[in-house]
């Protein structure tokens, strides 16, 4: 069965900290993995990885795959505020004719001023 | 930029009754997908559809579950005869290929179950 394992389940850090985010995975098939951003409704998609080693980064944001390791990192420098969120990591199985998403239970990052 | 859009963002039914929860994915997309989240649980996938028809679907999609596209926008979700544990946020999803293209996500009908 695949598997997503996020860590920690939760964080607290103050405002400006930086904060490393955790995702492993035991796929068949991999083919990528994606990191999305939860508040209170639509996981709003961050990045996609497909290739070791190459950074992906979207302002303070940044992600990194390890195919070799199966793991990814999304970290985040100087948080604010409006970064708390639950960080959901999710693989997709590649069945034949489908893409379903296998997700991670995800981390609920707060940040405090 | 584009959006999934589902309606409505809240539903509550008598158990027994049956639902239909609407989607408009994003218009060039093609593949489109279920999603639910028992509250304080993982999303989990329910079925994904494909040239008007379900490409695959998981073990939670039993027979009391359908989808539709009954026009070129709209994609549907229908539960026949809801249960108490189908209390859930139900989440659409489109991408606009199969493989390695994202998944983009609708803001989520939440579903209640009495």
């Amino acid at each position: 069965e695949d598997k997503v394992v996020q860590s920690p389940l939760s964080l607290v850090v103050h405002e400006g900290d930086t904060v490393t985010l955790n995702c492993s995975y035991e796929v068949t098939n991999f083919r990528s993995l994606l990191w999305y951003k939860q508040e209170k409704k639509a996981p709003t998609f961050l990045f996609m990885l497909t290739s070791s080693g190459i950074e992906k980064k979207s302002g303070r944001l940044s992600s990194i795959l390890d195919k070799k390791e199966l793991f990814s990192i999304l970290n985040i420098t100087a948080t604010q505020t409006g970064d708390s969120a639950v960080y959901l990591c999710a693989v997709p199985y590649s069945g034949a004719g489908s893409y379903q998403l296998t997700f991670g239970k995800g981390t609920k990052l707060s940040v405090i001023p | 930029e584009p959006e999934v859009t589902q309606t409505p963002s809240h539903q509550v039914t008598q158990m027994g009754q049956e639902v239909i929860l609407r989607c408009v994915p994003i218009s060039n997309h093609l593949y489109f997908y279920w999603y639910r989240q028992i509250l304080g649980q993982k999303v989990e996938f329910l079925v994904s559809f494909y040239n008007n028809e379900i490409s695959e679907k998981s073990e939670i999609f039993d027979d009391q579950f359908s989808v539709e596209r009954p026009d070129g926008s709209n994609f549907t979700l229908k539960i026949r005869s809801t249960k108490l544990e189908d209390s859930a946020m139900y989440f659409c999803a489109s991408s606009q290929n199969w493989g390695d293209q994202p998944q983009h996500f609708g803001d989520g009908t939440r579903l209640s179950i009495l």
